[in-house]
């Protein structure tokens, strides 16, 4: 499969917990963002990447969300300190420069 | 910084019948404009899009129109058919946005046998 992939599908984690979420783009890709969607809305920018560099990161992502992009390939996305209004879909997507962004399957966070 | 708006937030047709979804954008540097479709528990996946010097696309059952003086474009889909049932979302880039996209808050579509 060379689309969008991202580990793990499904996170249950307990409220103060750090969790750490993987994407790996399309291998060609190198632009690599990262949204948050919660139910019945549409997906919100979160951070952007090119190759290594975050270029871009919303004032939705507090000082507990952190984003890295080590060799331009696969991202990390980790939250500190979970709290219950952290729970969504993480989703991550990937393009060529000024392409169409392409979706991973997500990452669903449940915070209990 | 960019916002989007869609409109309705659920429509259902009958099959065979026609869909129209419309969308309006805040940033007038916004130069592109895509349409996602989201299946339940699936991944958004682009259907169609257009650039700001584009005023209509087609591909087979759907189209986009885009009038940039009123910053509205709609995607409408003919000949529904059940299969189309799933949540559409419009999105708009701001022209310095790196290439990120703002989405609207979708609308669910139910096409009915």
């Amino acid at each position: 499969d060379t689309g969008v992939s991202q580990d793990p599908r499904h996170k249950i984690t307990k409220r103060g917990q750090n969790v750490t979420f993987r994407c790996d783009p399309i291998s060609e890709h190198n632009r690599l963002y990262w949204y948050r969607q919660t139910l019945g809305q549409g997906p919100e920018f979160l951070t952007y990447f090119q190759n290594e560099a975050q270029l871009e990161k919303s004032r939705l992502l507090s000082d507990r969300f952190s984003a890295e992009r080590p060799k331009g390939s696969f991202s990390t996305l980790e939250i500190q300190r979970t709290e219950q209004g952290d729970s969504a879909m993480y989703l991550c997507a990937s393009s060529r420069p000024a392409g169409e962004q392409y979706f991973g399957p997500g990452t669903r966070l449940t915070v209990t | 910084g960019e916002n989007v708006e869609q409109h309705p937030s659920t429509l259902s047709v009958q099959e065979g019948d026609s869909a129209v979804i419309k969308c309006t954008y805040s940033d007038s540097a916004s130069n592109y404009f895509p349409w996602y479709k989201q299946e339940l528990g699936k991944r958004p996946q682009l259907i169609i899009d257009i650039r700001s010097n584009v005023g209509e696309k087609k591909d087979q059952r759907i189209a986009v129109t885009l009038n940039k003086t009123a910053k509205h474009f709609s995607l409408h889909i003919t000949e529904t058919q059940p299969e189309d049932s799933a949540v559409y979302f419009c999105a708009a880039r701001p022209q310095t946005s790196y290439d990120k996209v703002i989405f609207g808050p979708g609308t669910s579509l139910s096409v009915i046998p």
